[in-house]
């Protein structure tokens, strides 16, 4: 099991918002990481430290934190949004890294 | 450009060994933290391994339990993951990736580059 929790599907109409969330108890101490990974490709960082995008990523994606959660918003849904989100993070050790089980988002 | 190749994949039997390796450039390979994270084709991604920029600092997935080796050789800008004692649960696609954080000592979860696989399958 995870120690990072995603629900497994989430799903948002064409130019809607989104969010997609992931919680865990190593939350409340280590910042998260969000990739996006499409069908039969390697992720793609969204996402990481305190609300950074990743190269390339536009801002109509952004982050947040609160308390043992975080989350990724995602504006004006487009139909290339359409992937596998994961979160990831620090262990409650702060020595290990996490994945959570991953959201699929349907636009 | 940043460039991460994985090779030495291969279909093995169980309790053999396999060792991967993913050669770099676009970067200054000695700067950064590598990762091996693998994913069960349809299924989520796990981190297996990291290891800090100059070698002296590695750590492992719970479930490799003293398995898997991972290694650096920065005059070679290759990254290294060695596998022992492989089982069925093993089989996987297995990226490497590159840590986002330069000269970090403590690893980080935010991998700003991937390559595209290496699938090890036991049977």
């Amino acid at each position: 099991s995870s120690e990072l929790t995603q629900d497994p599907a989430v799903s948002v109409a064409l130019g809607q918002t989104v969010k997609i969330t992931c919680q865990g108890d190593s939350l409340r101490s280590n910042f998260a990481a969000w990739y996006q990974q499409r069908p039969g490709q390697a992720p793609l960082l969204v996402m990481y430290g305190q609300n950074n995008r990743g190269p390339g990523i536009p801002d109509r994606i952004s982050g947040y934190f609160s308390g043992n959660t975080a989350s990724l918003t995602i504006a004006g849904a487009q139909a290339g949004d359409e992937s596998d989100y994961y979160c990831a993070s620090r262990d409650i050790t702060g020595s290990l890294v996490v994945f959570g089980g991953g959201t699929r988002l349907t636009v | 450009e940043v460039k991460l190749v994985e090779s030495g994949g291969a279909l093995v039997q169980p309790g053999r060994s396999l060792r991967l390796s993913c050669t770099t450039s676009g970067f200054n390979f000695d700067d950064f933290a590598m990762h091996w994270v693998r994913q069960v084709p349809g299924k989520g991604l796990q981190w297996v391994s990291g290891i800090d920029f100059d070698g002296g600092s590695v750590a492992y997935a719970h479930f490799v339990r003293g398995r898997f080796a991972i290694s650096r050789d920065n005059a070679k800008r290759t990254l290294y993951l060695q596998l022992n004692g492989l089982t069925a649960e093993d089989t996987a696609f297995y990226f490497c990736a590159k840590d986002i954080l330069v000269g970090a000592t403590r690893l980080s979860p935010s991998f700003d580059s991937w390559g595209q696989g290496t699938l090890v399958a036991v049977s």
